[in-house]
């Protein structure tokens, strides 16, 4: 089965400018995650869907992250205005079953930096 | 809230040597899973080995083993007849049963595999 498809792979930018990252999970898989990466640390949870509802989003920095998921297949996760500190990888990851007990797919990411 | 804490950032291991990665993680539930993902220079987070906390018997795949001590909240990896390909990023994972969201990670730890 084909994987779970990120795009871009890189990206730099200019703090204060608007960054967008697409995610397309494993067909079928109706829970996506979106994670933070920050280097020398581990993925940490930005928001969980589950098909195109919100599940959880309780770390998502929401005066500046936003993230919406298309009839519940392709994601995108936005950054308006991006800080320094948001210079990351943006991991992505679905799973089939609910509760992910089963372990996530992940993507490779996309790989942020601001300047 | 549950923490998953891997001591060791970095190790190494002779080629076809054994080498243990070390994790603990905090928790009041009772049930969980846990598991080990591997991520190589290409980013994408792959699933090595899973555990289900009321399972006693430690979990196997291949030349991957755990050692589950749940009393001590210890989940130790064992990479047998290690191989270059085995260099990456190791990271340890935990996953509520009780709460649908946020696989916690640990901050990793770095293999690297002398030939």
């Amino acid at each position: 089965e084909a994987g779970v498809a990120q795009s871009p792979r890189y990206k730099i930018i200019e703090k204060r400018q608007s960054v967008a990252f697409w995610c397309n999970p494993i067909s079928g898989h109706a829970t996506l995650y979106w994670y933070q990466q920050i280097l020398g640390q581990g993925p940490k949870l930005l928001i969980q869907f589950q098909n195109n509802g919100v599940v959880d989003d309780s770390q998502l920095p929401k005066d500046r992250f936003s993230a919406e998921r298309l009839k519940g297949v392709d994601s995108t996760l936005k950054i308006q205005p991006a800080k320094l500190e948001d210079s990351a990888v943006y991991l992505c990851a679905s799973s089939l079953v609910p509760q992910g007990t089963y372990g996530y797919t992940f993507g490779s990411g996309t790989r942020l930096t601001v300047v | 809230a549950q923490t998953v804490t891997q001591s060791q950032p970095e190790m190494s291991v002779q080629e076809a040597e054994t080498v243990t990665l070390s994790c603990t993680y905090d928790t009041s539930e009772s049930d969980y899973y846990l598991f080990w993902y591997k991520q190589p220079p290409s980013r994408q987070m792959i699933l090595v080995i899973r555990q289900e906390a009321y399972k006693q018997q430690n979990a196997t795949e291949n030349r991957f083993s755990v050692n589950f001590q749940k009393a001590a909240k210890s989940f130790s990896l064992k990479i047998s007849d290690s191989q270059l390909g085995d260099a990456a990023m190791y990271f340890c994972a935990y996953r509520s049963v009780y709460n649908n969201n946020d696989m916690r990670f640990g901050a990793g730890t770095r293999l690297t595999v002398k030939p």
